[in-house]
């Protein structure tokens, strides 16, 4: 069965700082990967992405995802968070062919002014 | 165009008793699925129905059951309800037709079991 990992449960950054989240998956076929956003108090939002092509892809408010596909591994970054950016964070797998998510146990981060 | 919708956004209900929660996909989307969602144990996949047959099915015990009607709203119940069974419930909808489908989260039904 395939596995997400995301190894940093909780972090806090300042304001300005820069932000990487690790995510690694298990499966070792063909996989759509995705990280979701869940701000305190609504609902779970798409923040990005990647189905194939250009490895590097872009998403809403600045954040952007790295699949590395010989590490298994879908990083979210970006370079200089924000106050609003405090939520909790999940990176999601769906192999081709099926249709359910396999979530990460996903990350806080608190961003402090 | 309206997201997904979940009725009831609460719920309190007592072990033995069952529950039945619902869930409108977004316009035009033909696949909702259903996760679980607990401190523990993290998003969950529940099952996944497309076109009113249940196309694909997580690891949860029999307790747990779901239907599509025709327009695409969906159902899903809990019989015999287990203090267990607190949790957040997410319903997602997507188009559905291909492999590459975005899967959209309404704000979920938390049910508390007392």
């Amino acid at each position: 069965a395939q596995s997400v990992s995301q190894h940093n449960h909780h972090v806090i950054l300042s304001e300005a700082a820069s932000l990487e989240l690790g995510c690694n998956y298990s499966y070792g076929g063909t996989v759509n990967l995705f990280w979701y956003v869940q701000y305190p108090g609504q609902h779970l939002q798409l923040l990005l992405k990647y189905f194939s092509g250009d490895p590097l892809v872009k998403g809403i408010k600045g954040f952007e995802a790295e699949f590395i596909k010989s590490k298994f591994s879908f990083n979210l970054r970006k370079p200089s968070v924000q106050w609003s950016d405090t939520a909790e964070y999940f990176c999601a797998v769906i192999h081709t062919g099926r249709r359910a998510l396999t979530f990460g146990s996903g990350t806080r981060l608190q961003v402090q002014p | 165009k309206a997201g997904v919708t979940q009725t009831p956004r609460y719920l309190i209900k007592t072990r033995g008793q069952q529950v039945t929660l619902s869930c409108s996909p977004i316009s035009g989307h033909r696949s909702v699925s259903w996760y679980q969602q607990t401190p523990g144990q993290g998003l969950q996949f529940l099952f996944e129905y497309f076109s009113e047959t249940q196309r694909n099915k997580g690891n949860f015990p029999g307790r747990f059951s779901g239907r599509q009607f025709s327009n695409s709203r969906s159902e899903m119940n809990v019989s015999t309800l287990e203090l267990g069974d607190s949790a957040l419930y997410l319903c997602a909808s997507s188009p559905g037709l291909a492999d590459q489908n975005i899967q959209y989260f309404g704000a979920g039904t938390r049910l508390s079991v007392l």
